[in-house]
């Protein structure tokens, strides 16, 4: 398995505001994922972050809105970039291990 | 597009009882299959997972059968506890050699005292 941190655990914003998410790995992994996901639904990909390379997003999301820094193989970020009420979400990452992902806590978000 | 679903949305289960909770897949090249148990407040938490190769795997407490010719997927929870409290997800493996997964919507399981 691989145990994942994620910094911070919530936070208040307010809109037009950015905030970075930092996700930090207990062991050097090649693969690391965003998520989001909104009260009582299921877990929306958000984008696919390898080191040394662009990341990869999913339809919907656009790395003006949501930029993700990889800068080696235990660490990312992501920023809620020109927040409003609508990225009020949990945000979640995870680490590739094998086929499996290992997610962190999570960052609950609330834009006001 | 190809997508993992789930029959119920919610469970409702006496402590003592066994819990079945059920996972339709549509992608036939799927070929591993996980679930993930989040509680409240907390990230999604690895339970189990099985390989298209094998019909069924056992843990401790848990059980995962796979159905490929319908394509369902189901884990059972055997003398469910109320730490067993949670939602639920399965995860489908969309892309072999990667870590490429998709969430199925949930199912939240509540056990009574």
């Amino acid at each position: 398995s691989a145990v994942i941190s994620q910094k911070p655990s919530r936070d208040i914003c307010q809109r037009g505001t950015s905030l970075t998410i930092q996700c930090q790995v207990d062991s050097q992994v090649t693969m690391m994922f965003w998520y989001r996901q909104q009260p009582g639904q299921s877990l929306t990909l958000i984008a696919t972050a390898n080191q040394g390379s662009e990341a990869t997003y999913e339809s919907g999301f656009v790395i003006d809105k949501f930029p993700i820094s990889r800068p080696n193989l235990t660490f990312s970020t992501l920023t809620v970039s020109n927040m409003s009420p609508e990225d009020s979400s949990i945000y979640l990452c995870s680490a590739g291990r094998g086929e499996t992902q290992y997610f962190g806590p999570g960052t609950r978000l609330l834009v006001l | 597009g190809e997508s993992v679903g789930l029959h119920l949305p919610t469970l409702s289960v006496q402590e003592g009882d066994n819990s079945i909770i059920n996972c339709a897949y549509s992608n036939s090249a799927s070929d591993y299959f996980i679930w993930y148990k989040q509680e409240s407040g907390k990230g999604p938490q690895f339970i189990i997972d099985i390989r298209s190769n094998m019909d069924k795997r056992q843990g401790q407490r848990v059980t995962v059968l796979l159905n490929k010719t319908v394509k369902h997927l189901s884990l059972q929870i055997a003398a469910t506890q109320p730490g067993d409290s949670a939602v639920y997800f399965c995860a489908e493996n969309i892309s072999y050699n990667n870590n490429d997964m998709r969430f199925g919507a949930g199912t939240r399981l509540t056990v009574k005292p």
